[in-house]
């Protein structure tokens, strides 16, 4: 079956630590997107891709960094420079026509 | 800049009563407009989307949503709900190529 794998499902950061988040799709889609939810606040665009070895900053990009060397993964790093990690994070994918098919999202915290 | 609103951030229904979610947005042209459901702890699905054409759209699990631009809006409705339909409910709006925007939220509550 076709769909997007976002690993791990929960995620915990010690103080000064980068962590990564795992976002992979088997859709041939070549967008790609990382959300961050917190409550209340609906979802806001970290980054985006709209193909492969070419990414762009959303709403929220600082403290983050994503890669994009495959078409089927766009990993997420939540650097020591975000103060305030702990959210729901979303991964998506899209074929172009803003329909965004979405993968089950991992919990980061804070330890 | 787009910007979507969803005035309502909790609502509670009675199973088997109807529900109309609301979706209000600010746009320089008509976008394409989504809807999409979150269960808890869940990435999100879409129920329907409305590019252009007939402005009334059928969705998945007996949702139907209502493009009305002369007040900028597009709401969503179903006349009759299921505990299962108990979520967290988005309204999102783009244009062309341009990324998404999605509103708040609205938490719906379904009571016995």
């Amino acid at each position: 079956d076709g769909g997007i794998t976002q690993s791990p499902k929960y995620l915990f950061r010690k103080e000064g630590q980068n962590v990564t988040l795992s976002c992979e799709q088997n859709l041939n889609h070549d967008a790609m997107y990382w959300y961050r939810q917190d409550p209340g606040q609906g979802l806001r665009l970290i980054y985006y891709s709209q193909i492969v070895n070419d990414f762009q900053k959303g709403d929220i990009a600082e403290g983050y960094s994503v890669s994009r060397e495959k078409k089927e993964s766009f990993p997420l790093t939540v650097t020591s420079a975000q103060k305030n990690p702990t959210a729901f994070y979303l991964c998506a994918s899209s074929s172009g026509d803003e329909k965004l098919f979405f993968g089950s999202g991992t919990q980061l915290s804070v330890l | 800049a787009q910007s979507v609103t969803q005035p309502d951030i909790h609502i509670t229904v009675s199973e088997g009563a109807s529900l109309e979610l609301r979706c209000n947005y600010s746009y320089g042209a008509t976008p394409y407009l989504f809807w999409y459901v979150q269960s808890p702890g869940q990435g999100l699905q879409l129920l329907l989307k409305y590019f252009s054409g007939d402005t009334l759209v059928q969705g998945i699990k007996g949702f139907e949503a209502e493009f009305k631009r002369s007040q900028s809006s597009f709401n969503l409705r179903k006349p009759s709900v299921h505990w299962s339909d108990a979520a967290e409910y988005f309204c999102a709006v783009g244009f062309g190529n341009e990324k998404l925007t999605f509103g708040t939220g609205t938490r719906l509550t379904i009571i016995p």
